[in-house]
């Protein structure tokens, strides 16, 4: 089965909206990480929730981590369009491997 | 910093052809890099851990004989497509860490490869 696997989701949202995406996962974990990438490119690293958190934030970013439900949150308060990217979580379970997620696909509407 | 460069972006290969993409740390030293392959709209799939001056471990499924890994040094990992088929072609994207740490793994911008 798949670490970090997100809603299988593709979001269309107003610029100034809020925009929310889930991941879930079926093993503990250390930490939990989201991840953006834009079309074609590389993935930027976006913020790490550790196991032992319940919340973090990051400028526009709030991640929630529930390891009972083991599943977390990536909420982006006030979307741009430079917000329109795919994102993913990904979690460290297996061997010190990261493994990812399906990924959202965020499109912001200007 | 942590800045992780892949040359080349993008590469069109006929079949049967062999095709070496770069992974480079270029302000930090990497003991450790990875490999993914992305199909389009999909998720990233690692192939295979490359560690500095040793074999790679390669993830189940991914063929050692065709995706050959070189880490001849600690800012350099080379990823060698051999005997290239269609059914390769992929956005292959490394990212490196330093001390093999999972939560410091910087990414690389990716090389798009297209075999015809």
């Amino acid at each position: 089965s798949q670490q970090g696997e997100e809603d299988p989701q593709a979001l269309s949202i107003q610029e100034g909206e809020n925009a929310t995406m889930n991941c879930s996962y079926k093993t503990s974990i250390n930490n939990l990480q989201w991840y953006r990438q834009n079309s074609g490119r590389g993935l930027v690293h976006l913020i790490l929730i550790r196991s032992n958190e319940r919340e973090k934030h990051s400028g526009r970013l709030r991640v929630t981590l529930d390891t009972s439900k083991k599943s977390s949150s990536l909420l982006i308060t006030a979307s741009r369009a430079a917000d329109t990217a795919s994102y993913f979580c990904a979690t460290d379970a297996r061997n010190n491997r990261l493994a990812f997620g399906k990924g959202n696909q965020v499109v912001v509407i200007p | 910093g942590a800045v992780v460069s892949q040359h080349p972006s993008r590469v069109i290969c006929k079949s049967g052809t062999s095709v070496k993409i770069e992974c480079r740390s270029l302000d930090f030293q990497a003991t450790t890099m990875f490999w993914y392959r992305q199909f389009p709209k999909q998720s990233l799939m690692l192939m295979a851990t490359s560690n500095e001056g040793s074999k790679a471990t390669y993830e189940q499924g991914v063929e050692k004989d065709k995706f050959l890994i070189n880490h001849a040094s600690l800012t350099l990992s080379t990823l060698t497509v051999t005997s290239a088929h269609p059914e390769d072609s992929s956005f292959y994207i490394c990212s490196a860490t330093v001390g093999g740490q999972t939560y410091e793994q910087y990414f690389g911008p990716g090389t798009r490869l297209t075999v015809t």
